[in-house]
């Protein structure tokens, strides 16, 4: 069966300093890869997906994650947070291809930015 | 252009009652997509539908269902409530259906139920 683990339930970090947030999947079949994030009483926004092509996607506001299709992963890294980033952050697989399409999506990991 | 938009923002409800959620998407859109998010749990895919057809879903009992209209807006409907259905009710819109990888999803801020 298919899943996404993020082995981080919570990540507290100081400003400025870098972080990485892990997601690990599982999948047999062909998968489409995310990073959504959370601010409090808000729906979910897209961060970045990975596709197809180059193996390292960027968003708009610095952060960045590498498709490993070897380790099956897709870690999320900032190289200097701020406060700003302090929100709940899913990453998600999009499994198709087969009988039916889903999308699946992690545990969440909070990241607490602290000054 | 606006948003995708969830009402009621907050709802409560008594066990055994059946409750309806509306999801309006974002005006182009054809696609939209049911998540339960709870605590323990996580966000779990419900179902989706794209041009009033449910094209894929998730595993959730049949108390769960929905359907979309001409106008791409979505209702989600669940039946004989229980306790255990508390828990924030995403909608998310796309241009195209889930498997189409380049439509991204465009969340609502969620309905929030609570039973009784």
């Amino acid at each position: 069966a298919q899943s996404v683990t993020q082995l981080d339930s919570q990540v507290p970090v100081f400003e400025e300093a870098p972080v990485e947030l892990r997601c690990n999947y599982s999948s047999s079949v062909s998968v489409y890869l995310f990073w959504y994030v959370q601010y409090p009483n808000q729906g979910l926004q897209l961060l970045l997906k990975y596709l197809s092509g180059s193996t390292l996607v960027e968003s708009i506001n610095g952060f960045e994650a590498e498709f490993n299709k070897s380790q099956t992963s897709f870690h999320l890294r900032k190289p200097s947070v701020h406060i700003s980033d302090t929100a709940e952050y899913f990453c998600a697989v999009t499994v198709y291809g087969g009988a039916t399409n889903k999308l699946i999506f992690g545990t969440g990991t909070l990241l607490a930015v602290q000054p | 252009k606006a948003g995708v938009t969830q009402t009621p923002r907050y709802l409560i409800k008594t066990r055994g009652q059946q409750v309806t959620l509306s999801c309006s998407p974002i005006s182009g859109h054809r696609s939209v997509s049911w998540y339960q998010q709870t605590p323990g749990q996580g966000l779990q895919f419900l179902f989706e539908y794209f041009s009033e057809t449910q094209r894929n879903k998730g595993n959730f009992p049949g108390r769960f269902s929905g359907r979309q209209f001409s106008n791409s807006r979505s209702e989600m409907n669940v039946s004989t409530l229980e306790l255990g259905d508390s828990a924030l009710y995403l909608c998310a819109s796309s241009l195209g259906v889930m498997g189409q990888g380049s439509s991204p999803l465009h969340f609502g801020n969620g309905t929030r139920l609570t039973v009784t």
